[in-house]
């Protein structure tokens, strides 16, 4: 079965640093997307991403992060200057359709990159 | 009120016993309701969607759902534990005209299955 493959699984950083999360979507899926869990909290939506642009983020998606889909297969997001509560599980996911079809938002999820920042 | 609650954040059951996670959700008109399960190192699995056909799910594993519109609820069931069953469970909404294009999730549920 098809996934979603995500790297690193865990990423520990120094207060300040950039970070770059990786994912590889399913390859035919055209819409992509962020969720992050911080520990002891739901999981949470960040952004989701079409064409090469950002079709809608939520207001934790500041301007420290940044998504880019820099070859045909990757999809990576970028935290420009990592603080401490940037820590969390960081979760990626693609779905073939898009979300607003009834019945067509299913998205395939990711095992996560967990990022601690010291 | 809360987009999405589930009712317990743990659940033990022991092995060949029923399960049952309760979920009541907040929404407009018609949403899409979703269940996913995630065990230890491992992605966000889906289980089992609704989405406005039938109001009994049934997804992997032997897994179903219940969409009760009068209650505002989405529980999951299953007849019989398995000691594989052991993950957390969440209960996710999707709902175009409140929230976007976005899934809305649950803080999750601990399901832990005793031999």
């Amino acid at each position: 079965e098809p996934e979603v493959t995500q790297t690193p699984s865990h990423q520990v950083t120094q207060m300040g640093q950039e970070v770059i999360l990786r994912c590889v979507p399913i390859s035919n899926h055209l819409y992509f997307y962020w969720y992050r869990q911080i520990l002891g909290q739901k999981v949470e939506f960040l952004v989701s991403f079409y064409n090469n642009e950002i079709s809608e983020k939520s207001e934790i998606f500041d301007d420290q992060f940044s998504v880019e889909r820099p070859d045909g297969s990757n999809f990576t997001l970028k935290i420009r200057s990592t603080k401490l509560e940037d820590s969390a599980m960081y979760f990626c996911a693609s779905s073939r359709d898009r979300g607003l079809d009834r019945g067509a938002n299913v998205l395939t999820f990711g095992a996560g990159s967990r990022l601690t920042v010291l | 009120a809360q987009s999405v609650t589930q009712l317990d954040s743990h659940v033990s059951v022991s092995e060949g016993t029923p399960v049952l996670l309760r979920c009541n959700y907040s929404s407009s008109y018609s949403p899409s309701l979703f269940w996913y399960v995630q065990h230890p190192n491992k992605g966000l699995q889906l289980l089992l969607k609704y989405t406005s056909a039938a109001t009994l799910v049934k997804g992997i594993n032997g897994f179903e759902a219940e969409f009760k519109k009068s209650e505002t609820s989405f529980h999951l069931t299953k007849p019989s534990a398995h000691m594989s069953d052991a993950a957390e469970y969440f209960c996710v909404v999707s709902d175009p005209l409140k929230y976007g294009n976005k899934l809305v999730f649950g803080a999750g549920t601990i399901l832990r299955v005793k031999s």
